[in-house]
Order: C-alpha cells, then structure tokens, then sequence
C-alpha cells in the first residue's frame, strides 16, 4: 500500500519570505511524486513532479521541491512567497511502473496563507 | 484548447434521489477518474477507467456507480444508497506516465 502524509494543515508565511509545504511517503517500490495546487472551487493544477534524476526539482511559479530518498520526503519550496501562492497544496505518489491501475494517493492537503 | 469539462457546477439532491455528475474530456486520454473531496480528508478514489468499458472500484466505490461507454465520457451517478453525499466531486483524465489533468469539479448539496 502507498500513503503520502502531509504533517501540517496551515502554513502561514510573510509575503517575500522563503516557504516550505512537506510532504512525506511510503511506497513499495520506486515513487513518482506529485504536487498540485487547488484554488478555491477549482480543480487541482498541476505543479511539478519527480520520477528519477536530480533530486531538485523545479516546476511552475517558482516552485521547486526536494526529493530525499533515505528521509522519504519531497518538500514543496519557493524562495520568496507572493500573496497570490495562497492556496491548498496536495503531495501525492504512485509507484512507477507499477503496471497497476497509475493510481495516485492523495495527502490531506495544506492550506499555504502567505500574509501582505 | 482540451481539457476537462464537469457539469453541473453546483448541484441539489433530494433525499431518495439519484443524480448523474458528467465528466468530459478532449485530450484523447485512456485513464479517467473520479474523486471525492471533503475538507480536512484530501482526495479519495471513487472509480477509475483505464479503457471504454472498464471500470474498477476505488476505495469509496459504495453508494456510487459509473459507465465508460465512450473514451471522452466518464459519468457518475450518486445514488441514493450513498447516504452522505455532500461534498466535492473532481474528475481526472491521465495518458501514459503524464500528470493527472482535472476538471473544475461538481459541489453536490442535499436538499
């Protein structure tokens, strides 16, 4: 089975600061690892992803995110937070090449508030 | 430009009622899926498709059901089985090993 946890519910930043959104993982096998975005009453956009390579990662706005084999974390980051990253940030994770249905799981999800 | 069409946006259901959210794409994907979100809770798998014709439940199968008789159509009926049905409803579509691309959703209330 795959789990993805997301530790914090909130994440408050100051416009301009550097802002972290974690995420962690648990999947028999190699993981490819998802962040997507969801504004209010829209669907989820897809942000980055990883599946092998450099463990730097770097997709849309400026976002960027780590993957840490040995710690099984993939944190969302960005160097400076604007008013209009304010959203809810979902990590999620399906095992590649599972030859199984490519289901993704989902974490709970964490809502980014970055203050003027 | 392609995409993910749901519709309705916003939709009531009366106790003993079944309702039918639709879910359409024009991406020429194979996968699509559907998924319940409730606040706090994340995205939980309702059913999948991988082909026309196919279907398998996810983890929150009851109380739901679908049909894949076209690639570009993935509807979901709510049925009156499904007793807490109040949330929001986020349609996928997927080819390959791409990112799954979702519609803009379906907010289902009970009147």
């Amino acid at each position: 089975a795959q789990s993805v946890a997301q530790p914090e519910d909130q994440v408050n930043v100051a416009e301009g600061n550097p802002l972290t959104v974690k995420c962690t993982y648990s999947v028999s096998g190699n993981p490819y690892l998802f962040w997507y975005v969801q504004y209010p009453n829209r669907g989820l956009q897809f942000l980055l992803k990883y599946i092998t390579g450099d463990n730097l990662v770097k997709g849309s706005y400026g976002f960027e995110a780590e993957f840490n084999k040995s710690q099984t974390s993939f944190h969302l980051k960005k160097p400076s937070a604007l008013v209009s990253d304010s959203a809810l940030y979902f990590c999620a994770v399906r095992v590649l090449s599972s030859g199984s249905a490519r289901q993704l799981t989902f974490g709970s999800g964490t809502q980014l508030t970055v203050l003027p | 430009d392609g995409g993910i069409t749901q519709s309705p946006k916003y939709l009531f259901r009366k106790e003993g009622q079944n309702v039918t959210l639709s879910c359409e794409q024009n991406l020429n994907h194979d996968a699509m899926y559907w998924y319940r979100q409730d606040p706090g809770q994340g995205l939980r798998l309702i059913y999948y498709s991988q082909i026309v014709n196919d279907f398998q439940k996810g983890d929150i199968a009851e109380g739901y059901s679908v049909s894949r008789e076209k690639k570009e159509s993935f509807p979901l009926t709510v049925t009156s089985a499904q007793k807490n049905p109040t949330a929001f409803y986020l349609c996928a579509s997927m080819a390959g090993d791409q990112p799954q691309h979702f519609g803009d959703g379906t907010r289902l209330s009970i009147l």
